[in-house]
């Protein structure tokens, strides 16, 4: 099982630009959540999915955010127009309901706008 | 959502004992007791978690008051690959959600 999947690691792009951060779950797991992290918020929950279908997204920070699960294997996360305060690590993480096992985390994708 | 009070950080020796505490005054019944470390440039990772007994396994173990109003993550032997950033978390069972708060920074030293 190589994890929960997320590309880019690394994504450097300028204010104003549209970026899409991706996803693979595990398979199987049928819950998807995206987190942010930041040194001065922590790890912030952004949405989650249940069955691909978005349920919690009171913690999108604002409609330049926007989250989508075509299918069980694939999600993304997109920012556009991306700002300079979007500079953060982007977490995605899978489980099982009810999550007995956990949570599992990929290893994030690290943005910078600049 | 019931919250959890970790020491911002702690110091342990190499191949000692560390017992990292959380207190959970708050806590309902149906909560369970989650536990994370984040490794630096690494993702959160699933450490144990419990809801009323103690539980052992492969990383830790979780101690858990007789009131559930506090528990304690027993590194037993720590390395410095276990120095990380340890989270406790209230999960209620219904709940899908993990809230994470500020966490211990846990350093060892060789």
């Amino acid at each position: 099982d190589a994890g929960v999947i997320q590309s880019p690691r690394h994504e450097v792009t300028e204010m104003g630009q549209e970026v899409t951060l991706r996803c693979k779950p595990i398979s199987g797991h049928d819950y998807l959540f995206w987190y942010r992290q930041t040194m001065m918020r922590g790890l912030e929950l952004l949405i989650y999915f249940n069955n691909n279908v978005p349920i919690d997204d009171s913690g999108m920070p604002e409609d330049r955010f926007s989250a989508k699960m075509p299918n069980a294997s694939f999600s993304t996360l997109k920012i556009q127009p991306s700002e300079p305060r979007d500079s953060a690590v982007y977490f995605c993480a899978s489980s099982l309901f009810p999550g007995v096992r956990g949570y599992t985390f990929g290893s994030g994708t690290r943005l910078t706008v600049v | 959502d019931a919250k959890t009070t970790q020491p911002n950080s702690m110091e342990s020796n190499e191949e000692e004992p560390v017992h990292l505490p959380c207190n959970h005054s708050t806590i309902s019944g149906t909560d369970y007791i989650h536990w994370y470390r984040q490794l630096p440039s690494q993702g959160p990772e699933y450490v144990i978690h419990g809801l009323t007994s103690n539980v052992n396994n492969r990383m830790a173990s979780l101690a858990i008051a007789e009131d559930r109003k506090s528990s304690t993550l027993i590194l037993h032997r720590a390395t410095l690959r276990d120095a990380a950033v340890y989270y406790c978390i209230l999960r209620d069972d219904a709940g899908n959600m993990l809230t994470f708060g500020g966490g211990t920074r846990l350093m060892v030293k060789p």
